[in-house]
């Protein structure tokens, strides 16, 4: 079955560092990816969507960027934090049904 | 942007009782899905209603789907403490159908 992974669980980064998030796909090839963010107490954003290598839509502006170098693998950057930028972020793959990561818990010091 | 909004964004009711939330949403949909988040972590996917369907059970849970209102509820009986979480409606998700969340119901169940 599909899944994937994606870490760190919790991260705490201080304004101004740079931020790399990646997840990991596995058990299945060419699925859509999908970076979502959450502030606290919040719904889930739409940050960005991908259908393949090097495509990726933004959906919101903001401080981060995403990319896809491999097709099982979709990053999350940014060059440097905000404390905006706190929040609870998800890796979603969708093939057929969709499935998540674990998420990462992002604390911007 | 958000297609489904849901409310009330937060519930809080007695153990035992019966909890509702209501989800809707913009445009035509093939189907619906319900998700659980349990503090702030990983979503568990609970219900998914087809746009042909009206309802549908799965243990304690109950969805209805009204595609002519643009609308769904999600109905949880008998409620637990371990029901405590919110609940994300989601459209899309499938083929090319970008997945997209509602804002979510914050659901406590005072024990």
């Amino acid at each position: 079955s599909q899944t994937i992974h994606q870490w760190p669980a919790t991260l705490v980064q201080p304004v101004g560092s740079p931020l790399s998030l990646e997840c990991t796909v596995e058990g299945t090839s060419n699925p859509n990816l999908y970076w979502y963010r959450q502030a606290a107490g919040r719904g889930l954003q739409l940050l960005f969507y991908s259908i393949g290598i090097d495509q990726i839509s933004s959906e919101v502006p903001q401080n981060l960027s995403a990319s896809r170098p491999q097709d099982r693998q979709f990053i999350l950057s940014s060059k440097k934090l905000l404390l905006s930028d706190s929040g609870f972020y998800l890796c979603v793959g969708q093939l057929g049904e969709a499935f998540f990561g674990q998420g990462t818990r992002l604390t911007v010091v | 942007s958000q297609q489904g909004e849901e409310d009330p964004q937060a519930l809080s009711i007695q153990e035992g009782e019966n909890a509702t939330m209501n989800c809707s949403y913009k445009t035509s949909i093939n189907n619906l899905q319900w998700y659980r988040q349990n503090s702030g972590r990983g979503l568990v996917h609970l219900i998914l209603i087809r746009s042909n369907e009206r309802e549908k059970h799965s243990g304690r849970l109950r969805v209805t789907l009204d595609t002519s209102k643009k609308s769904s509820s999600l109905l949880i009986t008998a409620s637990r403490a371990a029901d405590t979480a919110s609940y994300f409606c989601a459209t899309g998700g499938f083929g090319n159908e970008k997945l997209t969340f509602g804002t979510g119901t914050r659901l406590t169940i005072i024990p």
